[in-house]
């Protein structure tokens, strides 16, 4: 079935460090891709999204491009913040209502 | 709009009793779903719902209930809580409007603990 793999954190980062969190999926098809974060107490809100080979995601000086050859989504940021420190997601959905596949999850912390 | 909303935002029970977890939405979306969160394992999908009226198990179903008797509410009913259900849950949803690309929208979460 289709699933998602993360990178295991915890990342620590120094702010202004570049930033990158791997994510691989298998998918039948070709799924949209999508990078959530939850910061601390909160609900998980999307980042970014790409739907198709090729196509790259950005919101908030974080990126990520839809790598079909390499079934890959990474997420990239050029100089992180301590704002940044949360968990990121990464998942996939293809076909049905009902296919959002999450990956474990990535804790960033950024120190100053 | 206020969005998805939660309640409660934490719940201690002990093991056999019953309660139910409240979801709603203010965005006319039809569809909406459950998860639950658990350390290294993401988010599963509990029950989803495609409208009123009509609801579907998701990937870890046993020990829940569902029903979606209005376009804005979908509550969720632990029966016979058990320590397994310990978890944090999440009630999500999104329009129909382009399909399985839009952005779901999730709620702030319930933390619960079973004793």
């Amino acid at each position: 079935g289709d699933s998602v793999t993360q990178m295991e954190g915890p990342v620590t980062l120094s702010e202004e460090a570049f930033l990158t969190i791997n994510c691989t999926y298998t998918a039948t098809g070709y799924p949209s891709l999508f990078w959530y974060v939850q910061y601390p107490g909160e609900g998980l809100q999307l980042l970014l999204k790409a739907t198709k080979a090729d196509d790259k995601g950005s919101n908030k000086g974080f990126e990520a491009t839809y790598r079909k050859e390499t079934t890959s989504f990474h997420l990239e940021k050029g100089s992180v913040q301590v704002s940044d420190s949360a968990v990121y997601f990464c998942a996939s959905v293809s076909g049905g209502y009902n296919k959002l596949i999450f990956g474990a999850g990535t804790r960033l912390a950024v120190h100053p | 709009n206020a969005g998805v909303t939660q309640t409660p935002k934490f719940q201690v029970l002990k093991t056999g009793q019953s309660m139910t977890l409240q979801c709603a939405q203010d965005m006319n979306h039809e569809y909406m779903s459950w998860y639950r969160q658990d350390p290294g394992m993401g988010l599963r999908l509990i029950h989803y719902s495609v409208g009123a009226g009509i609801t579907d198990q998701g990937e870890v179903p046993n020990g829940y209930n569902v029903s979606r008797s209005t376009t804005e509410d979908f509550p969720l009913r632990l029966l016979s809580a058990a320590p397994s259900q310990t978890s944090v849950y999440f009630c999500a949803s999104r329009d129909f409007g382009q399909g399985y690309t839009d952005t779901q929208y999730f709620g702030p979460g319930t933390r619960l603990t079973v004793l």
